[in-house]
């Protein structure tokens, strides 16, 4: 299995607090990325990270911001969470672009 | 932005029954990708495509590339109680080389 993991692995929190997710990798994988999962549907992509302080949006990033200070790190933050950001997230990781991506365990967030 | 089609959305089926689910997309890629998830786990990859008309197989999983580069299709023979799970179909390359767009999963009950 590759060596991702996700903290925390379960979130509650309410509207309009700030929360961040961590994502860890120690694959020393460039490309790393942050999905949404809601009943019903695949992964949609939020951000990506394609290096070191380099990072781009995905299909769903309005009200997520993400930030990539270290390899190993990928962290997602919700500036002021909403209901509408009630899932799991998953983070994903690739050693090089097009290749197959290997997925961290989740995170379930509630937001209340 | 781009999208895949993958059904049945769901499917019921008899242990040691075949299975057969399949995507489409209006837009090309370069590599097809079949994931499975487990409940409370993140997808964990079945089978990789990397060529027009390449056939691949896993064991009892059997994936196909098709020639249009817009399909692909994944079969599991002799299906077991463990087979239980959402199946996801994932395209990569293309226009979005690097980040995958997922289907919205095909969830599979295997009866005893």
């Amino acid at each position: 299995d590759a060596g991702i993991t996700q903290s925390p692995r379960h979130k509650v929190t309410e509207t309009g607090t700030p929360v961040t997710l961590r994502c860890h990798q120690t694959e020393n994988h460039r490309y790393m990325y942050w999905y949404r999962q809601d009943p019903g549907h695949g992964l949609r992509l939020i951000h990506y990270s394609y290096g070191v302080k380099d990072t781009d949006k995905g299909e769903v990033s309005d009200g997520y911001s993400v930030s990539r200070s270290k390899t190993e790190d990928f962290l997602l933050t919700l500036e002021s969470a909403t209901s509408s950001q009630t899932s799991v997230y998953f983070c994903a990781i690739t050693y090089a672009r097009g290749e197959t991506q290997y997925f961290g365990p989740g995170t379930r967030l509630l937001v209340l | 932005g781009q999208q895949l089609n993958q059904s049945p959305q769901s499917m019921f089926i008899q242990e040691g029954e075949d299975v057969s689910m399949n995507c489409t997309s209006s837009s090309i890629f370069n590599t097809w990708l079949w994931y499975k998830q487990d409940p409370g786990e993140g997808p964990v990859l079945l089978i990789a495509l990397y060529k027009a008309g390449e056939l691949t197989s896993n064991g009892r999983l059997t994936a196909q590339f098709g020639i249009t580069r817009k399909d692909s299709f994944l079969n599991i023979s002799a299906s077991i109680p463990s087979d239980v799970g959402i199946y996801f179909c994932a395209g990569d390359g293309g226009t979005n080389a690097g980040k995958s767009t997922f289907g919205d999963g095909t969830t599979l009950t295997v009866k005893p």
